[in-house]
């Protein structure tokens, strides 16, 4: 049971240049989040989803979009990648709407130059 | 949306004191409220929560009380010890089950 696994760890992309962080989980959740976390600061929530086939905009989405096709995976695409999106970004699940501890993925570190 | 504001930003105490960490939130309708531990390049993990009917919750050493009417909870840490060092986020979560708001976070320093 490896819970919520994401990749890559670590990645240096250039500005303009696209890329998917992959995140999946093996516990069966509905509930699926990506948040990126800037130095010295709290969780922003970017998107997610309550389900294969629904996602939904959190509080900072522009410059990501997602997808849920299946229950388990839930990618995060980073188009025109630019200087504001170096962050770490952080996916999560949990299980269903009555279910209360969100588990965290390990985290993905991305600098954007 | 939901606001949430923590204090303090940092923190820090001798080994064996208390600290003390506490967090606002704007919406009435919050009803779930989790801490988070993150220590130096790790994952969040959840340490205690509280649902709204519950005014304190106690697991050894460490507690959440939460006021409903003033809308704020604290995170009571008791006999700190060193490993109790690390980032520390309250968050909220309201009748829309999906999203939880989190507080900018609290860097605690226990010092031996």
């Amino acid at each position: 049971n490896a819970g919520v696994t994401q990749t890559p760890k670590f990645r240096i992309l250039k500005i303009g240049q696209s890329m998917t962080l992959q995140c999946t989980q093996d516990m069966n959740h509905n509930y699926m989040y990506w948040y990126r976390q800037d130095p010295g600061m709290g969780l922003k929530l970017i998107y997610y989803s309550v389900g294969a086939g629904i996602t939904d905009k959190g509080e900072v989405p522009n410059g990501y979009n997602v997808s849920r096709s299946t229950t388990e995976d839930f990618p995060l695409r980073l188009e025109l990648a630019a200087p504001s999106q170096t962050s770490v970004y952080f996916c999560a699940s949990k299980g269903g709407q009555a279910s209360t501890e969100a588990f965290f993925g390990q985290g993905t570190r991305l600098t954007v130059v | 949306g939901e606001n949430v504001e923590q204090h303090p930003s940092t923190l820090s105490v001798q080994e064996g004191d208390s600290a003390v960490i506490k967090c606002t939130y704007s919406d009435s309708a919050s009803n779930y409220f989790p801490w988070y531990k993150q220590e130096l390049g790790k994952r969040p993990q959840l340490i205690i929560d509280i649902r709204s009917n519950v005014g304190e919750k106690k697991d050894q050493r460490i507690a959440v009380t939460l006021n409903k009417t003033a809308k704020h909870f604290s995170l009571h840490i008791t006999e700190t010890q060193p490993e109790d060092s690390a980032v520390y986020f309250c968050a909220a979560r309201g009748a829309n089950a999906g999203k939880s708001t989190f507080g900018d976070g609290t860097t605690l320093t226990v010092k031996p």
